[in-house]
């Protein structure tokens, strides 16, 4: 099974500060991504990296970046975080490309921070 | 650009109930559909998928039939149980790996 795991449950950070959020893989898998969850506006894409140093820019990039540094591990990094920052953050990662357009996420368990 | 739209919720049952979740989208071309579940506390996970027209996805007792013609893929079980209580989502890709995501409706079970 995929197992992928994020760093922290539970966060919370002052308004200014620096905040990384981890994400690690176990399955080799190229492509992974970052969300934010926030109720009335499901999941939306924040960034994805397709291999190690790449990344791309989803739909809310603006106050992130990403850092793809290993295969395994992605990411998020909140450079002066604020209040408006306060969601559930979701890692997943994907299976390969098939020939079908068949491509199921598999998700980490997600960290709710808190930004006060 | 590409969009799903399932039904607003909060959605309410008394156990053994029978269950159904709308969900429509807007693509071009022949996107997978999917249907995740998120429990409480926890990241999403699949609960079922159909990759072309006509095809029926099924788990769990869940199942979701994907309709072209409609552009829907409705999410149906007969009889939910106390367990079932979660949130979920509709989803959508062509293949690109960047998938879209409905707003998720919560269901909420009562004995």
């Amino acid at each position: 099974d995929v197992k992928v795991t994020q760093s922290s449950r539970y966060l919370v950070k002052r308004t200014g500060e620096k905040v990384f959020l981890e994400c690690v893989q176990d399955m080799d898998h190229e492509n992974m991504f970052w969300y934010r969850q926030d109720p009335g506006l499901g999941l939306r894409l924040i960034y994805f990296s397709y291999d190690v140093k790449m990344k791309e820019k989803g739909d809310i990039p603006e106050g992130y970046s990403v850092s793809r540094e290993k295969k395994e591990r992605f990411s998020l990094i909140l450079e002066s975080a604020s209040t408006n920052q306060t969601s559930m953050y979701l890692c997943a990662t994907v299976t390969p490309l098939a020939p079908s357009s068949y491509n199921e996420q598999f998700f980490g368990p997600g960290t709710r921070l808190t930004v006060l | 650009g590409d969009s799903v739209t399932q039904m607003e919720g909060p959605v309410t049952l008394s156990e053994e109930a029978f269950l159904t979740i709308n969900c429509t989208y807007t693509a071009t071309g022949y996107p997978s559909l999917f249907w995740y579940v998120q429990y409480p506390g926890e990241g999403l996970q699949l609960l079922l998928k159909a990759t072309k027209a006509d095809d029926k996805g099924s788990n769990k007792g869940f199942e979701a039939t994907y309709r072209k013609e409609t552009t829907s893929f409705h999410l149906e079980k007969g009889s939910v149980q106390v367990s079932d209580s979660a949130v979920y989502f509709c989803a959508l890709t062509r293949g690109y790996q960047k998938v879209t995501f409905g707003t998720g409706t919560k269901l909420q079970v009562i004995p």
